[in-house]
This record gives structure tokens, sequence and C-alpha cells, in this order.
């Protein structure tokens, strides 16, 4: 398995450009989410699904937009890039939905809005 | 509301020493706890869980510990090596079971 998988590594955008993070996971796992790092920060949820075609907001949804049309996917879209948006994104998964097993995390990708 | 915290941002040993990590927690209903451990340029990776009904799980050299008393959460390390050098993340499940809530973080460094 090639676990959880985020492209792109890295990313610079100018402000008010959109793009697409993506997110796979090859384990057949229900719930995915995406968080965001900031430095000297702990992890924020933006946004998560507990299955394909269910999503929901987390702490800091805004400017942020997520689809789960697949079990194994499930991209973030920046709709107009801020640079408060400049960040470390992590993409994770876990098997069920209720959050009693563990969640693997992806390797993040680095965003800088300018 | 909920909010999880560590206790002190870095944290320096020897190796060979044994590492304890704090956290603090403040919804006495949480039920579910997790430590991550992230190394410089990567993801957060799973190193023990607990959940509400237990004081105390080992693992491989790592121990967590769980007073619920005080809502206090601690990973103790044995034997530190210099390849634990990294930032100790503890998150806890949130009331609606849909999201874990991270603390900020301990860096810890580990000299030879």
């Amino acid at each position: 398995n090639a676990g959880v998988t985020q492209t792109p590594k890295f990313q610079v955008l100018k402000t008010g450009q959109s793009m697409t993070l993506q997110c796979a996971q090859d384990m057949n796992h229900e719930y995915m989410s995406w968080y965001r790092q900031d430095p000297g920060m702990g992890l924020r949820l933006i946004h998560y699904s507990v299955g394909a075609g269910i999503t929901d907001q987390g702490e800091v949804p805004n400017g942020y937009n997520v689809s789960r049309s697949t079990t194994e996917d499930f991209p973030l879209r920046l709709l107009s890039a801020a640079p408060s948006q400049t960040s470390v994104y992590f993409c994770a998964s876990s098997y069920q939905a209720g959050l009693t097993d563990t969640q693997y995390f992806g390797p993040g990708t680095r965003l800088t809005v300018l | 509301g909920e909010s999880v915290g560590l206790h002190l941002p870095t944290l320096s040993v020897q190796e060979g020493d044994n590492s304890i990590i704090n956290c603090a927690y403040s919804n006495s209903a949480s039920d579910y706890f997790i430590w991550y451990k992230q190394e410089s340029g990567k993801g957060p990776q799973f190193i023990i869980d607990i959940r509400s009904n237990m004081d105390k799980r080992q693992g491989q050299r790592v121990t967590v510990l769980l007073n619920k008393t005080v809502k206090h959460l601690s990973l103790q390390i044995a034997a530190t090596q210099p390849g634990d050098s990294a930032v100790y993340f503890c998150a806890e499940r949130d009331g609606a079971g849909t999201a874990l809530i991270f603390g900020k973080g301990t860096t810890l460094s580990v000299s030879s």
C-alpha cells in the first residue's frame, strides 16, 4: 500500500489564484480529513469526510472547499488564495469514521501565497 | 470549549535518559487520546493511544499515562535516542467523534 499520498509537495501561488491540493489513500478508509499547520501551532482541522459523498466543516473551513466523490480521493480546493493561507497542509485518513483507530497522515503540501 | 495544550514547548535530554512530555486537556468528556511524533518535513506519525477507561498503556519504549482527575496526559520515552528528536503532539478526540484536536507540540532534542 502507498498509504496516504499528497500532491504537490510544494506550491507557490499569487493572491487570487485558485488551485487544488490532491489527497489519495489506498487503504479503503472511510474517514479522511484536511489539516493546516502553521509555525508553532498544532494542526487545525479544515474539512473532513466520513464517507464518499459526505463532507463537513472543521475548525477553520473558510476559503476552502472539498468533495468526496470516491472513497480514495479527497481534494482540497482554494478558490481565491490569500496570504493567510500560507501554511503546510496535511491530509489524513482512518479506517472508521468514529476516529477510534489510528489516523494516518500524508507527507504534506507546503503552500506559499504571495 | 475543548483545548489541548502542552506544558513546555521544548525539552532537551541526553541520549539514554528517560523523557517525559506533558499535555493538559480541558474537556472532561474526552474519551480518546493520541500521541503523534512529527519529524522535520514529514507528516505526524502515530505513536500510541489511550482510551479514557485506562490509566496507562505501554508500547515499545513508550508509555502513556492518563490522569482524568486533573485532565493530564503524559508520554514517557525510555532510553531516549537521537532518532527520537522530533516534535510531539498530543491530540484529543472531540465530543462528536469526528475530529482530533491537537495541542501546540513539544520539541524534543536529544544530544549524544
